[in-house]
C-alpha cells in the first residue's frame, strides 16, 4: 500500500489560513468519507484532529476543518496560532481494511 | 482520561523476536478495538496493525503480515504485540493506539523504541 502524499511543507503567518493537501486513488481516499488528520509536535504522540473528512473530537478548535474532493483531502487551519506549528498527517482506510498515511507536512507559522 | 503505556522495546539483532506490550485505563478496554502504529527515527508514521475489541479480527500491514501477531488479553486491559524475524526497517518507535471504529487510532500512548540492529 503506497503512502498518501502530503507537500513536505508549508507555512504562513498568524491570523492566516492555510490548506494541506493529501493525494490518495479510488483504493483509499477515493474510496470512502474515512480521513482524518493527525497533529505532531516534536518528541511528542500524534493528536487526532479530524476524522471521517470533517468530524472534530471533543476539544479541537472549530478553526481545524477538513474537506474531501474524488481522490484528495484537504486541511484547513483559519487563523494560525503559534502553537499550530508542527507536522500534520493525513491517514485513510483502505479497501484493502488497513490504514494508510501520508508522508507528512511541516507546518511553519512565521 | 485514556491512558496508554508501552513497554518492551529495545535492541535485537536481525532475525530476532521482542514482544511489545501496552498497558491500558481509564477507558472500558473490552469496548474499544486497539492497534500499534510505529514511527522511524526522523520519518512519517507508518500504521502496524489493528484488533477488534473481543479479539477475534486482526489486521496487518503488508510490511508485517506473517512476521508479527497483534494480540489482547481483556481481563489484564493489555494489548501485545509480538514481533518475529525482525529487519533493520523494523527500527522504529513504536506506538499503542485506542482506537474508533476499528483502524482508526483517536488515542496514543508515549511509545517504546525497538532497534534492530548487529
Amino acid at each position: 500500500q503506497s503512502a498518501l502524499t502530503q507537500p513536505a511543507s508549508v507555512s504562513g503567518s498568524p491570523g492566516q489560513s492555510i490548506t494541506i493537501s493529501c493525494t490518495g486513488t479510488s483504493g483509499d481516499v477515493g474510496a470512502y468519507n474515512f480521513v482524518s488528520w493527525y497533529q505532531q509536535h516534536p518528541g511528542k504522540a500524534p493528536k487526532l484532529m479530524i476524522y471521517e473528512v470533517t468530524n472534530r473530537p471533543s476539544g479541537v478548535p472549530h478553526r481545524f476543518s477538513g474537506s474531501k474532493s474524488g481522490n484528495t483531502a484537504s486541511l484547513t487551519i483559519s487563523g494560525l496560532q503559534p502553537e499550530d506549528e508542527a507536522d500534520y498527517y493525513c491517514s485513510s482506510y483502505t479497501t484493502s481494511n488497513t490504514r494508510v498515511f501520508g508522508g507528512g507536512t511541516k507546518l511553519t507559522v512565521l | 482520561e485514556a491512558q496508554l503505556l508501552e513497554s518492551g522495546g529495545g535492541l535485537v539483532q536481525p532475525g530476532g523476536s521482542l514482544r511489545l506490550s501496552c498497558a491500558a485505563s481509564g477507558f472500558t478496554f473490552s469496548s474499544y478495538a486497539m492497534g500499534w502504529l510505529r514511527q522511524a527515527p526522523g520519518k512519517g508514521l507508518e500504521w502496524v496493525s489493528a484488533i477488534s475489541g473481543s479479539g477475534g479480527t486482526t489486521y496487518y500491514a503488508d510490511s508485517v503480515r506473517g512476521r508479527f501477531t497483534v494480540s489482547r488479553d481483556n481481563s489484564k486491559n493489555t494489548l501485545y504485540l509480538q514481533m518475529n524475524s525482525l529487519r533493520a526497517e523494523d527500527t522504529a518507535l513504536y506506538y499503542c493506539s485506542k482506537n474508533r471504529g476499528v483502524t482508526l487510532p483517536d488515542w496514543w500512548g508515549q511509545g517504546t523504541l525497538v532497534t534492530v540492529s548487529s
